[in-house]
């Protein structure tokens, strides 16, 4: 059974920085494109950049929108994947899902449960 | 950016309807993908690739379109269908997510 579990959230003040984890399981990670999801409270998603499988080298893509801020990362000896966030501000609160992408296609056939960051002072 | 706008925002159906939500991109796409999220929960992959059902979704939903214009169909609307869905593309960076159709009961 494929399972994304995500961790490493909760509240932080403007200007500062934050690490997100997702601990995967029941696949074979190295395999899969990784992708982090955001989601604001009622808002739709917004997808922040994914890390490549081995095939591709692990490079990483980002939405212009975090690019510079927010780095991607996996350590395929622990199945675990990445955010690192940085200069953090208010619009950055959200709740935060790691997501695998399809082996082939460019959809998310997994998603995490999501943690929620809050960028607050 | 590949703009995808959703409508209707929000609609109600009542049990046995027919019900369409559409969605429409500022440019072509190949494909399209829909997700389903009910409240509290994560969205969940319901039609890729424009018209196949994920694992687990029932026949009673189908997807179609082409190049601007999309639509996910329930056939006979049932309670658990409520839920916001979200249509989904990938044609260019980055990825880009509609503001999704919250489908209220009747």
């Amino acid at each position: 059974e494929v399972k994304l579990l995500e961790s490493g959230g909760g509240l932080v003040q403007p200007g500062g920085s934050m690490r997100l984890s997702c601990a995967a399981s029941g696949f074979t990670f190295t395999d899969f494109y990784m992708n982090w999801i955001r989601q604001p409270a009622g808002k739709a998603p917004e997808w922040l950049g994914f890390i490549r499988n081995k095939a591709n080298g692990y490079t990483t893509e980002y939405n212009p929108s975090v690019k510079g801020r927010f780095t991607i990362s996996r350590d395929n000896t622990q199945n675990m994947l990445y955010l690192q966030m940085n200069t953090l501000r208010a619009e950055d609160t959200a709740t935060y899902y790691c997501a695998r992408r399809s082996f082939s296609r460019h959809y998310f056939d997994y998603w995490g449960q999501g943690v929620m960051v809050t960028v607050s002072s | 950016e590949i703009v995808l706008t959703q409508s209707p925002t929000t609609m109600a159906a009542s049990p046995g309807e027919k019900v369409t939500l559409t969605c429409r991109a500022s440019s072509s796409v190949s494909y399209m993908h829909w997700y389903q999220q009910k409240s509290g929960a994560s969205p969940k992959l319901w039609i890729y690739d424009t018209s196949n059902r994920a694992s687990g979704v029932p026949n009673r939903f189908s997807g179609s379109g082409s190049g601007t214009s999309y639509s996910l169909t329930i056939s006979s609307m049932e309670t658990e269908d409520a839920a916001t869905y979200y249509c989904q593309q990938w044609s260019s960076n980055p990825w880009t997510f509609g503001g999704g159709t919250k489908l209220e009961l009747k």
